[in-house]
């Protein structure tokens, strides 16, 4: 299992708002990152540092930390946002990456 | 524009090796460490490492030491995994991507995914 805690499955209604988390200890001293992945498609970087978004990447995605939890917030979702969305940050030990077992999101 | 280009799909053996490329361009290549990610039918995202583009150096995930080779030719701005001794569980798409780092690390650019599938 992950060091790193995603919900497997998450439901949003088209044009609400949608929070995905992603647990774990590393993220008390270090910055997640976010990563959209549709069927079929590498992964796209969404979120870095905690709250960057890279250049071309919709301002309804915004990132945010606190405690051992890091959020991945989506405001107004719309029906492209459907994916599968993966955290990342380091192991145990500091000195390894590890990603979070992913959340599969739908829209409704 | 940053662009991360693969070799194509593999069939693959058990027992055989095979040899997956990513082929880097639009930056200078030396200045960003390469890792890659292993993603099993219908599972999620497993790093496997990197390897350090300037030095050769690599390093290894748990899990990912002793079949798996990382390799470079800066000459071609290409990085290499080279996994020998197949088997049927290493049947999985691999990607390429570009490491950064600001806090921690993250992969700001991939490439687009070699399936490799390993049957008898």
């Amino acid at each position: 299992s992950s060091e790193l805690t995603q919900d497997p499955a998450v439901s949003v209604a088209l044009g609400q708002t949608v929070r995905i988390t992603c647990q774990g200890d590393s993220l008390r001293s270090y910055y997640a990152s976010w990563y959209q992945q549709k069927p079929g498609q590498a992964p796209v970087l969404v979120i870095y540092a905690k709250d960057n978004r890279p250049s071309g990447i919709p301002d309804r995605f915004s990132g945010s930390s606190s405690g051992n939890t890091a959020s991945l917030t989506i405001t107004g979702t719309q029906a492209e946002d459907e994916a599968d969305y993966y955290c990342n940050s380091r192991d145990s030990s500091g000195n390894h990456v590890v990603f979070g077992g992913g959340t599969k999101l739908t829209v409704l | 524009q940053v662009q991360l280009v693969q070799s194509g799909s593999e069939l693959k053996k058990p027992g055989a090796s095979v040899k997956v490329s990513c082929k880097a361009s639009g930056y200078t290549f030396i200045n960003n460490a390469m890792s890659w990610v292993r993603q099993a039918p219908g599972q999620g995202l497993e790093w496997m490492g990197w390897i350090n583009t300037n030095t050769g150096n690599p390093m290894f995930a748990q899990g990912f030491t002793g079949r798996f080779v990382f390799s470079l030719d800066t000459s071609v701005t290409t990085a290499y995994l080279q996994i020998s001794s197949l088997k049927a569980e290493d049947t999985a798409v691999y990607y390429c991507a570009r490491v950064r780092y600001s806090n921690n690390w993250y992969f700001d650019y991939w490439g687009q995914g070699t399936l490799v599938t390993v049957s008898s």
